[in-house]
C-alpha cells in the first residue's frame, strides 16, 4: 500500500486531455514540493514535474502539473502515442523523514 | 553528462548479504545527496535510503531499516548499498538516483538498474 495514492490506470485518444490525479497528506503533499516521473518499460524513470508545476528542460509543455492541499495532478494535453508509459508521483515525507512514492499510474493511448 | 552506473546484483539466498554499487560521472559528486530507489518485477517505485553529500546524514525506509546501510566514498565518486539479512520481499531493480541538491531535493537522474533476486 503506497503512502501516495493514484488510480492504477488512465487512457484517452489521442489528442486528448487526461489527468493523473494523486493523494497524500499533510506530511506529504499538504506540505511539500510534488515531483512527477515517467518510466517506459524497462528504462530508467525520467523526471517530468518538479516543485509541483515546473518542466525540466526538453519536456514538452503538453505536460503540466499542480497542486491543492494535499492532492496534486498531471495533466497530459494532444495525447499521443509516446506518451503511453507508467506515471508516478513523488513526495519527501516529514513524518517519515523519507521519500514517499504513488503506486502509479500506467496511461494506455487507445 | 550525468552518468549513473550500478553494480552487484545477483542471485542470494535468504538471510545473506550483497553490496551494490553505483558509480558516479559528469557532475561533483561530492556536492549532490544520493539515493537508492527500488522495483520489484511488475511493480512501482519504493524509495530505500538517502545519503547527503557529505555522507553525514542517512535515512532509510522502514521496510529496510536495521537491515540496510547506505555509504558513499567521494574519492571514488561511488555509492553504495550493503544489503543484510536480504528477504525474498527485496527482490527487486536498485536504481541509484542523484538529488537536485540535498536529500529532499528531487531526483533528477536515475541509473539503469542493478537486478537483486533473493531466492533460495
Amino acid at each position: 500500500q503506497s503512502v501516495l495514492t493514484q488510480p492504477p490506470s488512465a487512457s484517452g485518444t489521442p489528442g486528448q486531455r487526461v489527468t493523473i490525479s494523486c493523494s497524500g497528506s499533510s506530511s506529504n503533499i499538504g506540505g511539500n514540493y510534488v515531483y512527477w516521473y515517467q518510466q517506459f518499460p524497462g528504462t530508467a524513470p525520467k523526471l517530468l514535474i518538479y516543485r509541483n508545476n515546473q518542466r525540466p528542460s526538453g519536456v514538452p509543455d503538453r505536460f503540466s502539473g499542480s497542486k491543492s492541499g494535499t492532492s496534486a495532478s498531471l495533466a497530459i494535453s494532444g495525447l499521443r502515442s509516446e506518451d503511453e508509459a507508467d506515471y508516478y508521483c513523488a513526495a519527501w515525507d516529514d513524518s517519515l523523514s523519507g521519500w514517499v512514492f504513488g503506486g502509479g499510474t500506467k496511461l494506455t493511448v487507445l | 553528462e550525468v552518468q549513473l552506473l550500478e553494480s552487484g546484483g545477483g542471485l542470494v539466498q535468504p538471510g545473506g548479504s550483497l553490496r551494490l554499487s553505483c558509480a558516479a560521472s559528469g557532475f561533483t559528486f561530492s556536492s549532490y545527496a544520493m539515493s537508492w530507489v527500488r522495483q520489484a518485477p511488475g511493480k512501482g517505485l519504493e524509495w530505500v535510503s538517502v545519503i547527503s553529500g557529505s555522507g553525514s546524514s542517512t535515512y532509510y525506509a522502514d521496510s529496510v531499516k536495521g537491515r540496510f546501510t547506505i555509504s558513499r566514498d567521494n574519492s571514488k565518486n561511488t555509492l553504495y548499498l550493503q544489503m543484510n539479512s536480504l528477504r525474498a520481499e527485496d527482490t527487486a531493480a536498485y536504481h541509484c538516483a542523484k538529488q537536485a541538491s540535498t536529500v529532499t531535493a528531487h531526483f533528477d537522474y536515475w541509473g539503469q538498474g542493478t537486478l537483486v533476486t533473493v531466492s533460495s
